[in-house]
């Protein structure tokens, strides 16, 4: 039973390049966390999604990223003309909804992470 | 926001000795997570506790829901080598379900 999936692992672009972030959710799992964690900081939220509807993106900044999780494959994590400001490890993580809703205590499993450098 | 600020920032322990770190938010948590988080790797997931006063453990691991619902500590006990990593206290937003927030994280290194 494979965990949430990232790829790549490390990611390195030069400044102005597109950063394209992709993650597989664990099997049967159908939401889906993005998540930024700076050097020596936790884990900022900023987008959630499920099945081809993003359902929170308030942690997104509001210029170059975008995030889509489509009815088939992985879900992505999009960085278009990336800036030094950019570097970070950014995490997925997946959970199943409760019976009929998302429960407060829904766990979310993380992936290992995207490390992305940029020069 | 809410912020969580967990204390202390990073500590060094010999093997064999108990560990006691602490979590504290400016405002209420109905759910508290402890995770940890191994060098290059993302956060696996320790206790969940769900109700104040709460005391719960998972090995050496316990962790306990401040009663006032604005603190969290976990302690572990007779520390070995594989418990060196950061270890984040996190809880979801106020009345939202999905997103949490992460606290500042403790780093625990231990020496032989």
């Amino acid at each position: 039973n494979a965990g949430v999936m990232q790829n790549p692992r490390h990611l390195v672009r030069r400044r102005g390049q597109e950063a394209r972030l992709r993650c597989s959710p664990m099997k049967g799992h159908s939401h889906v966390y993005w998540y930024r964690q700076l050097p020596e900081e936790g884990l900022k939220f900023m987008v959630y999604l499920q099945k081809e509807n993003i359902i929170d993106e308030s942690g997104m900044p509001k210029e170059r990223f975008s995030a889509e999780f489509p009815k088939e494959g992985p879900s992505i994590l999009r960085i278009q003309q990336v800036v030094r400001g950019d570097s970070a490890a950014y995490f997925c993580a997946s959970s199943s909804p409760g019976q009929g809703a998302v429960l407060i205590t829904d766990t979310q499993y993380f992936g290992p992470g995207t490390r992305l450098t940029v020069l | 926001g809410q912020q969580l600020n967990q204390s202390p920032q990073s500590m060094f322990i010999q093997e064999g000795e108990d560990v006691s770190m602490n979590c504290t938010s400016s405002s209420i948590f109905n759910t508290w997570l402890w995770y940890k988080q191994d060098p290059g790797e993302g956060p696996v997931l320790l206790i969940a506790l769900y109700k104040a006063g709460e005391l719960t453990s998972n090995g050496r691991l316990t962790a306990q829901f401040g009663i006032t619902r604005k603190d969290s500590f976990l302690n572990i006990s007779a520390s070995i080598p594989s418990d060196v990593g950061i270890y984040f206290c996190a809880g979801p937003y106020t009345g939202t379900a999905s997103k949490l927030t992460f606290g500042t994280g403790t780093r625990l290194q231990v020496t032989l």
